[in-house]
């Protein structure tokens, strides 16, 4: 059964960070791009980041490249999502997900259950 | 990047009724569109993907349509826990985007 589970969400100022990391089991974790997508309160889902299965490619939404670096440890089955510069509109619950393969243009079949960022003073 | 639009928002039915909802592409997407369902408190979960085709697990009541830019989710008699808001996504192109989603409510 594939399973994700996120964990590092939390309360953090303005123009602070954290690293979000997801622990993956249940399936071949480096054979899958990986995915964070993010859903602030009440609203719709928006894509974040991706990550081939080697780590070797990456492609970012344009409203968080240069604060967001997404990553993988595919030793630990964990992938991770560093957060700097955070603003207020980042505040959102963030999904760990899979591709169904590992190439770009797949759906996400799996989602994890998510983990809450509030960025507030 | 792609704009993905969905009608309608909200959408009210009785149990057992047909459902019916859609989902516009700004540009052509080809086949490369998912429908996603998230209830309350959950992470979505996958319904369809290549535009028609059920992922696992997914019960033969739920069928999608199209191709290019106009998408078509239906549910052919809605059960109680069908009841959620629906997303359409398209994955043909970065940055990969979706829609605002329909609300199914009774």
């Amino acid at each position: 059964e594939v399973q994700l589970l996120e964990s590092g969400g939390g309360l953090v100022q303005p123009g602070g960070s954290l690293r979000l990391s997801c622990a993956a089991s249940g399936f071949i974790f480096n054979s899958f791009v990986m995915t964070w997508v993010r859903q602030a309160p009440g609203e719709g889902l928006e894509w974040v980041s991706a990550i081939s299965g080697r780590g070797t490619n990456t492609n970012y939404a344009d409203s968080v490249k240069g604060r967001f670096t997404i990553s993988r440890d595919n030793s630990k089955n964990t992938l991770y999502l560093h957060m700097k510069s955070l603003r207020a509109e980042d505040t959102a619950v963030y999904y760990c997900a899979k591709f169904s393969e590992n190439e770009w243009w797949r759906p996400v079949d799996y989602w994890g259950q998510g983990t809450l960022v509030t960025v507030s003073s | 990047e792609i704009v993905m639009t969905q009608s309608p928002a909200t959408l009210s039915v009785s149990p057992g009724e047909r459902a019916t909802f859609s989902c516009r592409a700004s540009q052509s997407v080809s086949s490369n569109l998912a429908w996603y369902q998230q209830k309350p408190g959950q992470g979505p979960r996958l319904l369809i993907y290549g535009a028609s085709t059920r992922a696992t697990g997914i019960p033969a009541r739920f069928s999608g349509s199209g191709s290019g830019t106009e998408f078509s989710l239906t549910i052919s008699s809605l059960q109680s826990e069908d009841f959620a808001i629906y997303y359409c996504q398209h994955y043909n192109t970065w940055p990969l985007t979706f829609g605002g989603g329909t609300k199914v409510e009774i």
